[in-house]
């Protein structure tokens, strides 16, 4: 499965949109690219996931870049609640889909 | 969202003994689960792969004998850690596959284990 590399950390204002960079440069063409997110002390989160098209949901938008190498979380507006840590993983479809491979992620923290 | 919940929550154990943690798909039916183990100020990393009436398959380094895994429904999957030593302690996440549209992949909230 492709690695993954995020920033370790970084801050956003309250109500401000939060942009979180995933760097995935040997991605394979069956591999998906799945954002989660964790609270301390609780499971992850699931948030989206794609694998070609930008997805958007309830909770973020998932811009893939046309070449597969990157992506960004967007958070719209970000809340005191989004401080978590997230988790862009890569991982492939078919039958071994669900063997996700965590890195260290990046802490969010919204600021008020 | 689906629902995968874990039970117990947090679990206090002797050295020495065994425990169980289940990890049950609420809303649906998962041929396939997944352990993970975390811990403190750590990443997840996942131990093994839960099929449903077949053997687990187990992540390099992952100890199948003491950790037992059994998926004998399709909503239920059991991890017993078998002779548990202090450093077994750790948080036990599963997760499981939903394949209704999309293949999402939910965890469930977690299992605490302390070995005293």
């Amino acid at each position: 499965d492709a690695k993954t590399t995020q920033p370790p950390s970084m801050d956003c204002a309250e109500g401000r949109a939060a942009n979180l960079p995933c760097n995935h440069s040997t991605i394979s063409g069956n591999e998906y690219v799945y954002w989660y997110r964790q609270i301390h002390s609780q499971g992850p989160q699931y948030i989206i996931h794609g694998l070609k098209n930008n997805e958007t949901n309830e909770m973020a938008s998932l811009i893939i870049t046309e070449d597969r190498k990157s992506s960004t979380l967007i958070l719209p507006h970000a809340t005191l609640r989004d401080t978590a840590v997230y988790y862009c993983i890569s991982g492939r479809g078919g039958s071994t889909l669900g063997r996700l491979y965590f890195g260290r992620g990046t802490q969010l923290t919204v600021w008020p | 969202g689906a629902v995968v919940s874990q039970h117990p929550s947090r679990v206090i154990c002797k050295s020495g003994t065994s425990v169980k943690i289940e990890c049950r798909s609420l809303d649906f039916q998962a041929t396939t689960m997944f352990w993970y183990r975390q811990f403190p100020k750590q990443s997840l990393m996942l131990m093994a792969t839960s099929n449903e009436g077949s053997k687990a398959t187990y992540e390099q380094g992952v100890e199948k004998d003491k950790f037992l895994i059994n998926h004998a429904s399709l909503t239920l999957s059991t991890l017993t850690v078998t002779s548990a030593h202090p450093e077994d302690s750790s948080f036990y996440i599963c997760s499981a596959r939903d394949s209704r549209g999309g293949d999402t992949i939910y965890f469930g909230e977690g299992s605490w284990l302390t070995v005293v």
